[in-house]
């Protein structure tokens, strides 16, 4: 199907091991974004990408990697997980520098 | 001080109401206005996009742009309960993608 996915959608894990939260789109978007949403946060910006090969960091990239060799498909890693790291994990994409898309998100735990 | 204030509610209102939903911002740069709707549990969804100042309507949803008082607003009429859901604001300036939201206002309309 046409559109933005991402998984796995639900996911607990253990603090100190690693996670990798996947997404993919069908637009060919240029640009890709990881946010994370907590109560009292809203929205915050982890890591941006403008192109493959091309990252950026965002408002609290602390604890994350993110990679994108392919246009379409946009990992996101947590090394070591920690507790402080239990979210909803957003994806987005975008073809310009406005309108962005939303995956899904991830309901990430951190035990 | 946030880039981007938005009063969280929640807000509840009886069905048929007028609804305005609002946010301040700081930086002048802004350009680009966006209204996404988050139903629970599920990804945001873009509602209404507006460039520069001005009024843009869509149906029952009507957005303004102050741009002179950095104030954004969002007006639902003849609300129904299938516009329950929390209301995010989004902006950005004329460079490369990043959006920056409100925290949300969380909307309850009832029958």
């Amino acid at each position: 199907d046409a559109g933005i996915t991402q998984s796995p959608r639900y996911k607990i894990t253990e603090t100190g091991r690693q996670v990798t939260l996947m997404c993919h789109q069908t637009w060919s978007h240029s640009y890709m974004f990881w946010y994370r949403q907590d109560l009292g946060h809203g929205l915050r910006l982890i890591y941006y990408s403008a192109a493959a090969d091309i990252t950026d960091k965002g408002e609290v990239p602390d604890g994350y990697v993110v990679s994108r060799s392919k246009t379409e498909n946009f990992p996101l890693t947590l090394e070591s997980a920690t507790r402080s790291q239990t979210s909803v994990y957003f994806c987005a994409s975008s073809a310009g520098a406005d309108t962005q898309y939303f995956g899904p998100g991830t309901r990430l735990t951190v035990l | 001080q946030k880039e981007v204030e938005q009063d969280p509610g929640p807000l509840s209102v009886p069905e048929g109401a007028i609804v305005s939903l609002n946010c301040t911002y700081s930086n002048s740069a802004f350009q680009y206005f966006m209204w996404y709707r988050q139903y629970s549990r599920k990804g945001p969804e873009l509602l209404m996009y507006t460039y520069s100042s001005g009024n843009k309507e869509d149906g029952r949803f009507t957005a303004q742009v102050d741009k002179s008082s950095k104030y954004i607003s969002l007006f639902i009429r003849d609300s129904q309960p299938s516009d329950s859901a929390t209301y995010l604001c989004a902006m950005t300036d004329n460079q490369g993608g990043k959006l920056i939201f409100g925290q949300g206002t969380e909307l309850s309309v009832k029958p």
